[in-house]
């Protein structure tokens, strides 16, 4: 079942616009981690996050995780049409394998 | 190096078929995965293989069997297709088990008929 929720479903904005997507879970974590699938490819890892880090940058990508909450968020500054992608969240907990969600759907429009 | 690979990248088979996915990994790694996505549904783990020698079932393993030939190759067969099956599988490969970042191949586009 999946753990993971992410918000919103869908997202569109303009090239050059910050893209936020969340990601809610419901049981406790070890980390929490990003993947971003292009149409039709396997999906790649972006990040991972520990769950005793709050944030965590890499390139034009910005992670924060609130444990408290049960929710990470992932940032995507200044987009391009290239970062036009699903994205999930997936997380694991204990010696379970990961669990994802069911992702985002990114259009950045030119 | 080419990390994940898998065969075929699409199939067509009428149900009551059988075949079977190959996956192989050359990055060395101990634990081998393989999913379904269907629309609106996310990634599901079908089976997975903690490590050579050893696999355990997932949330939907139903109408699958896999066998971990060996560290590199983890297979996926479907004995008897059924349309429900229709559906692009992943594999994916992590160095070891439990919540490690996991590195996925291209997929296989499955169609049941």
């Amino acid at each position: 079942s999946q753990q993971g929720e992410e918000d919103p479903q869908a997202l569109s904005i303009q090239e050059g616009e910050n893209a936020t997507m969340n990601c809610s879970y419901k049981t406790s974590i070890n980390n929490l981690q990003w993947y971003r699938q292009n149409s039709g490819r396997g999906l790649v890892h972006l990040i991972l996050i520990r769950s005793n880090e709050r944030e965590k940058h890499s390139g034009r990508l910005r992670v924060t995780l609130d444990t408290s909450k049960k929710s990470s968020s992932l940032l995507i500054t200044a987009s391009r049409a290239a970062d036009t992608a699903s994205y999930f969240c997936a997380t694991a907990s204990g010696y379970s394998t990961l669990t994802f969600g069911k992702g985002t759907m990114l259009l950045v429009s030119p | 190096n080419a990390g994940v690979t898998q065969t075929p990248k699409f199939q067509v088979l009428k149900t009551g078929q059988s075949m079977t996915l190959q996956c192989a990994q050359d990055m060395n790694h101990n634990s081998m995965y393989w999913y379904r996505q269907d629309p609106g549904m996310g990634l599901r783990l079908i089976y997975y293989s903690a490590s050579e020698g050893t696999t355990d079932k997932g949330e939907v393993p139903n109408g699958y069997n896999v066998s971990r030939l060996n560290k590199r190759e983890f297979s996926l067969r479907l004995e008897s297709a059924a349309p429900s099956q229709t559906s692009v599988y992943f594999c994916a490969s992590s160095s070891s088990g439990g919540g490690e970042t996991q590195y996925f191949g291209p997929g296989t586009r499955l169609l049941v008929l």
